[in-house]
């Protein structure tokens, strides 16, 4: 079937950026989403994005899309102790999700 | 609204037993799922349904059921539990809207089998 992947770990120092990334192969997503799991939560949806648009910006979060190289990100401005989670990416057409990025943020 | 509920949180089981993870949600939404999540591998599809009387098979059907007599109930059922079934079960729901099939999710049902 078709793959979602992430790398597993992030780091970070509190009020850097933080960026995790995301490849896709099913081009025929209509959607891309970003989904953040808190310890012992489930998954709220933090972002989307919709497929014919390569750039979309909420606050701190800027999600890109590049639809050529099949590859998402979800960079997090001023990232925050508060901002420490595992981070989704899924696309549209089969909910299908990525691994999870842990991201942790030091002091 | 209480969203999307799960029971129970934790169950432990030994195999070959069965049991039922309940998953009910008030927002009216259609299609509902169940997912398992293990370390690594992310969250991945067991059943769904796009709405009552209609279920289908995901990613990693075997071992479990769904029925889907209500828009509001969603029951997970493992027939005889294996080790192999110890994971995090989360249940969703979801509706089509601006965000495409954006997906509430419940609590989570941590399932050990030993």
């Amino acid at each position: 079937g078709e793959d979602v992947e992430q790398s597993l770990f992030l780091s970070v120092r509190e009020g850097d950026s933080s960026v995790i990334n995301c490849t896709y192969t099913d081009s025929s997503s209509t959607y891309l989403y970003w989904y953040k799991q808190e310890p012992g939560a489930g998954l709220q949806l933090l972002t989307y994005i919709f497929s014919n648009m390569d750039m979309k910006q909420d606050q701190r979060l800027t999600v890109l899309l590049n639809k050529k190289d099949k590859h998402l990100s979800l960079r997090i401005a001023d990232t925050q102790t508060g901002d420490s989670a595992i981070y989704f990416c899924a696309e549209s057409i089969d909910m299908r999700f990525g691994a999870g990025t842990r991201l942790t943020v030091k002091p | 609204n209480a969203g999307v509920t799960q029971t129970p949180k934790f169950q432990v089981l030994k195999t070959g037993q069965s049991m039922t993870l309940q998953c009910a949600q008030d927002m009216n939404h259609e299609y509902m799922s169940w997912y398992r999540q293990d370390p690594g591998m992310g969250l991945r599809l067991i059943h769904y349904s796009v709405g009552a009387g209609i279920t289908d098979q995901g990613e990693v059907p075997n071992g479990y059921n769904v029925s889907r007599s209500t828009t509001e109930d969603f029951p997970l059922r493992l027939l005889s539990a294996a080790p192999s079934q110890t994971s995090v079960y989360f249940c969703a729901s979801s509706y089509p809207g601006q965000g495409g099939h954006e997906q509430f999710f419940g609590p989570g049902t941590r399932l050990t089998v030993l």
